[in-house]
């Protein structure tokens, strides 16, 4: 079993909708959750983290995390065309485990 | 200002060939991390330094070999290169272990 799964792409919405990215881990003890977004050719760049369970809003992102459920999600509100890019779940446990990546497309 | 740098940012080399690469942050960072993003975009972790000791040491042919001459900087020197040895290369870097890292531009190391 993968360490962080995240949802297949790619995710294709039209300008201003609401995209949504899920995350799930497997190691419980995990205690800090972040997503990175990486633009094609470009280096990996924290967008959210978020260490409790809940809600955490950040402009129009929103990170979601549920310990019990080993789930970690980002909501990204009112879509633009340049949030298109690939969005990296990772978890931290002793070192940090990232997902695949979701690749993300927002249609203008 | 650069918060984390790496060069060079291009590496194109011969197979058998031995290279290194360099990063350095300036941002007053304990711990520094090398990544390898392979051409499936996978990020997997190498090794990780905290003040200047190894920490994390992955799953990595020796052939690869990580030098912390002090916190600020962290280089990874890499022998007999291979062709699987192709990918980008990220440094990254956080004030303490399990805190938020921030990633260098990337080097993209082509070995033919």
């Amino acid at each position: 079993q993968k360490e962080v799964e995240q949802n297949s792409g790619p995710l294709s919405v039209p300008e201003g909708a609401i995209a949504s990215l899920n995350c799930t881990y497997s190691d419980r003890g995990s205690q800090s959750f972040f997503w990175y977004r990486q633009y094609s050719g470009k280096s990996p760049e924290l967008i959210m983290s978020i260490y409790s369970n809940g809600d955490k809003e950040d402009g129009r992102f929103t990170a979601q995390l549920n310990k019990a459920s080993q789930y970690v999600s980002l909501l990204i509100r009112d879509s633009q065309p340049s949030d298109s890019a690939t969005y990296l779940c990772a978890v931290d446990d002793y070192k940090l485990s990232f997902g695949a990546g979701t690749t993300v497309t927002v249609r203008a | 200002d650069t918060a984390v740098s790496q060069t060079p940012k291009y590496l194109v080399t011969q197979m058998g060939n031995d290279k290194s690469i360099k990063c350095e942050q300036n941002l007053g960072h304990d711990t520094m991390y090398w990544y390898k993003q392979d051409s499936k975009k996978f990020l997997k972790i190498m090794f990780s330094y905290n003040n200047k000791e190894l920490i994390i040491n992955e799953t990595v042919p020796n052939r690869f070999s990580p030098k912390s001459p002090d916190k600020a900087h962290l280089n990874l020197h890499i022998n007999s290169l291979e062709l699987g040895d192709s990918a980008v290369y990220f440094c990254a870097s956080s004030q303490d272990e399990g805190n938020e890292q921030f990633f260098g531009p990337g080097t993209r190391l082509t070995v033919l």
